[in-house]
């Protein structure tokens, strides 16, 4: 299985809302990420997990909350989001915190803040 | 710090034409070099990597060759198809950093 999920593909949710994004690999890999994404843009880095703890917060603001369960588990629980949070959302992972290891990204979520 | 300069888009080709998307860096010590592709509504696929000066990166008909010289990691197709219209990245990760480095992209339009 060379495959990182994404959950949900889409979603749309209002300022006032809590929803949270999922992300699950079972490559065996140790080190998780996610980024956003704008459109014609690359993508650009939020969080970095290695080995379940977080190594990298790359000055998110808090209404971003990141969550790494187990090592095959990664979640992005968001809450009171702004209409310009809207954007693709890219989980990414590899097999540890290397600089030669590629990262294998999912398909992303669609997010749309109204 | 360490960066990516890709070619501007957009490119326009048509099918079967010879291939070029230009990419330098800049970083310090001696960075692994990707090339990621993505397709209309999708994530990111790995195309193509390598780890050291010299090394040629390859995969479904593109290369790249990691020039330390010149700083230079250059995708490149003999013949292009329909298929591969697409965003392509090129991508840095520098020694002993966490996080990859990406050039703007570059969208590529091949026409039938």
């Amino acid at each position: 299985d060379t495959e990182v999920t994404q959950t949900p593909k889409h979603l749309v949710m209002g300022m006032t809302n809590k929803k949270s994004l999922k992300c699950e690999q079972h490559m065996g890999h140790r080190a998780m990420y996610w980024y956003k994404q704008k459109a014609k843009k690359p993508p650009e880095l939020m969080f970095v997990y290695s080995y379940e703890k977080l190594s990298i917060n790359e000055s998110v603001p808090s209404r971003f909350s990141p969550e790494c369960p187990n090592s095959s588990l990664l979640n992005l629980h968001l809450h009171a989001l702004q209409p310009e949070d809207s954007a693709l959302y890219l989980c990414a992972s590899s097999q540890r915190l290397a600089e030669y290891n590629e990262q294998f990204f999912g398909p992303g979520t669609r997010l749309t803040v109204l | 710090g360490d960066s990516v300069t890709q070619m501007e888009g957009p490119v326009t080709l048509s099918e079967e034409a010879f291939l070029t998307i230009n990419c330098t860096y800049t970083a310090t010590g001696y960075p692994s070099l990707f090339w990621y592709v993505q397709y209309p509504g999708e994530g990111l696929q790995l195309l193509l990597k390598a780890t050291k000066a010299d090394d040629k990166g390859s995969n479904k008909g593109f290369e790249a060759t990691y020039r330390k010289e010149t700083t230079s990691f250059h995708l490149e197709k003999g013949s292009v198809q329909v298929s591969d219209s697409a965003v392509y990245f090129c991508a840095l990760s520098a020694w002993g950093a966490q996080k990859l480095v990406f050039g703007q992209g570059t969208r590529l339009t091949i026409n039938p």
